[in-house]
């Protein structure tokens, strides 16, 4: 079968830092990919891991280990505006499978 | 707006009614993807077009049905739903269904079966 962990809820206050993991069992295993959700709206693509190692984008970084079948989302000097759902998703072969999701508060 | 539009944002139904959600997309995508979104329940992936043929139909009842009459259109009509089919449902394209690029997401259709 085809599972994704991660946590349910992580709460910080503004300018922390907060590492979100997710961890997965799948086959045909192609990459790891990062979405935000506000209350609301779309989801909208973060990131995109296909090899090992980390990825920055801003603020924002995204890391893949294969062996461990593990990968987390790091957000740093967080805003109020963080403040959203989180998903990890695998790409497998030719289509997207979502984790439950990680609703991240940011409080002032 | 995402360049996703879905089309009604909200949509309340009887168990006997038919309706239908839409989606249109002018990315220049060539696959499009139906998602229903539960409280605390991942994105369950319903279907999957790529190039307007059906690629994937992840074991869906057939109340339930598809059409995607060209690369920019996506439609899921309705009928006979249950109220346990109330959810939201997600409408994203890409542009080759190997989606490392990313998919884009619409907002969705609220959609309440009474």
């Amino acid at each position: 079968g085809q599972s994704l962990e991660q946590p349910s809820e992580v709460t910080a206050v503004e300018g922390a830092i907060v590492q979100i993991n997710c961890t997965y069992q799948t086959s045909g295993f192609y990459g790891l990919s990062w979405y935000q959700q506000h209350d609301g709206g779309a989801p909208t693509f973060l990131s995109y891991n296909g090899l090992d190692g980390l990825e920055e984008t801003g603020r924002f970084s995204s890391f893949l280990s294969r062996s461990d079948s593990y990968g987390y989302l790091l957000l740093q000097e967080l805003q109020m505006k963080d403040s959203a759902s989180y998903f990890c998703a695998v790409i497998n072969t030719d289509k997207l499978i979502f984790g439950t999701g990680t609703r991240l508060q940011v409080f002032p | 707006e995402t360049g996703v539009t879905q089309t009604p944002r909200h949509l309340v139904m009887g168990m006997t009614n038919k309706k239908s959600l839409k989606c249109e997309q002018h990315l220049g995508h060539n696959a499009m993807y139906w998602y229903k979104q539960s409280a605390k329940k991942p994105l369950e992936l319903m279907f999957v077009y790529s190039l307007e043929e059906r690629v994937e139909n992840n074991s869906v009842p057939s109340r339930f049905s598809p059409e995607c009459p060209n690369s920019s259109h996506l439609f899921l009509h309705l009928h006979t739903l249950q109220p346990e089919d109330s959810a939201l449902y997600l409408c994203a394209s890409s542009p080759s269904p190997q989606g490392a690029v990313g998919y884009t997401f619409g907002s969705g259709t609220r959609l309440t079966v009474v």
